[in-house]
């Protein structure tokens, strides 16, 4: 089945800084890749996704990229804000697939010092 | 926004007892998911469902069950706790079509002792 991997598995950064967040999967069949950050105590929420057919999506201070060919997605964070502390978590889907399931990474903390 | 909501937020509950998480989803989704997570491990998929009164084992089904009464409910039994059952466990639900965003519930804590 479809592995996920992330790193770093954790990140301190000052306020201001920018932070990269790299992703790699293994399924050539998965063709989703939505990121979800999860701060301490609360639900996961959706923060940015992008599809096989897109190699870059930004929105806002995130930047997304995704390399099919590496299998591999970066997620970039500008202008860090005591707020992105969070864990952050790269997932794939295959459109394929009748659950359309989600096969997470195994989270990126990031801690943001202000 | 979409709505998922678990229940109990938190559980403590003896080996060999028998444990039921709910799930309730008002956002007219087809798909709800049952997650676990664990320490140094990312959510791990153990049932889903796509439909009312069917489910689906996912990558770790082992020593649970699901059921899913209706459109709007989810749940997670297991039938005999163990010690190894201890984690967050997180409800989501999605829309009946590919590429969408998945809606988490806020969690379950469940402790088993």
């Amino acid at each position: 089945g479809e592995q996920v991997e992330q790193l770093p598995s954790s990140l301190i950064v000052q306020e201001g800084a920018s932070v990269l967040i790299n992703c790699s999967y293994t399924d050539s069949a998965s063709v989703y890749f939505p990121w979800y950050k999860q701060e301490p105590g609360k639900r996961l929420q959706f923060i940015i996704d992008i599809r096989s057919n897109m190699e870059r999506k930004q929105t806002q201070r995130l930047t997304l990229l995704f390399d099919k060919k590496t299998k591999h997605l970066s997620l970039h964070i500008t202008a860090t804000q005591p707020g992105d502390s969070a864990i952050y978590f790269c997932s794939a889907s295959p459109s394929s697939n009748m659950g359309y399931k989600l096969t997470f990474g195994t989270g990126t903390s990031l801690l943001v010092d202000p | 926004e979409a709505a998922v909501t678990q229940s109990p937020r938190s559980k403590v509950a003896v080996t060999g007892g028998k444990v039921t998480l709910s799930c309730h989803q008002t956002n007219n989704h087809d798909y709800m998911y049952w997650y676990r997570q664990d320490t140094g491990h990312g959510l791990r998929l153990i049932h889903y469902s796509y439909v009312a009164d069917s489910t689906e084992k996912g990558d770790i089904p082992d020593g649970y069950k699901a059921s899913r009464p209706s459109q709007e409910n989810f749940s997670l039994i297991l039938e005999l706790a163990s010690l190894s059952q201890t984690a967050v466990y997180f409800c989501a639900s999605r829309p009946g079509h590919a590429n969408t965003e998945v809606f988490f519930g806020k969690g379950t804590r469940l402790t088993v002792v």
